[in-house]
């Protein structure tokens, strides 16, 4: 089945620092998206991208669709301590309904 | 506005129980999928239901079952528990005519012993 390699798995970083994290499929997507989990909570919705190429902003947060479809990063400028925690990343590719999700990223911003 | 709301919060099982999870979608939202999300991992999809229907249905065995009211409120069912069934367990309602807007609830925390 389909996979999404998400990395880095984990990143401690100072707080004013930018961060940078992405994912790789082993097949092509139609859809990207972004997603931050806190403890204890379902994921919320950050970014969605719909087409190869698309680079999209929303505030500090930065995510683009790779050009070849198989590919997404999310960039996050200026961290503060509310960035704290797990940043999937999630595709859709073809007619199927469901989420292939990433495993993960634990950012943790140290003040 | 109301977002996903799942019940219950928390539930520990015994191996070979049965459990039911519930899930009352966002206002307005149609359509429920259900991921299964083990610890460390990211949410792995189980099912999707629209109009009281399973729409598609990811790599899970036939001991998860599910259901979807009038209401669009749905279920989650799953028998014969084993102790890998323990995970997070999130629903996330979409509009089906609206891309990719799926709302996900806080989840319901399974705990098979």
């Amino acid at each position: 089945g389909q996979q999404l390699n998400q990395s880095p798995q984990s990143m401690f970083i100072q707080e004013g620092e930018d961060v940078s994290m992405n994912c790789t499929s082993s097949s092509i997507f139609n859809t990207w998206l972004w997603y931050k989990q806190d403890p204890g909570e379902g994921p919320v919705l950050l970014i969605a991208l719909y087409k190869a190429g698309e680079l999209t902003s929303n505030g500090r947060l930065t995510a683009q669709f790779g050009i070849t479809r198989k590919d997404s990063f999310l960039n996050i400028s200026a961290s503060i301590p509310s960035d704290v925690g797990i940043y999937f990343c999630a595709g859709r590719s073809g007619s199927a309904r469901q989420l292939t999700f990433g495993s993960g990223t634990q950012l943790t911003v140290l003040p | 506005d109301a977002g996903v709301t799942q019940s219950p919060t928390h539930l520990i099982k015994t191996r070979g129980q049965q459990v039911t999870l519930r899930c009352s979608p966002k206002s307005g939202h149609d359509t429920v999928s259900w991921y299964q999300q083990a610890l460390g991992q990211g949410p792995q999809f189980i099912f999707q239901y629209y109009e009281e229907e399973e729409r598609q249905r990811g790599n899970f065995p036939d001991r998860f079952s599910g259901h979807q009211f009038p209401n669009y409120s749905s279920e989650l069912n799953v028998n014969a528990l084993l102790l890998g069934d323990s995970a997070l367990y999130l629903c996330a309602s979409s509009l089906s005519q609206g891309g990719y807007g799926y709302t996900f609830g806080s989840g319901t925390r399974l705990t098979v012993v």
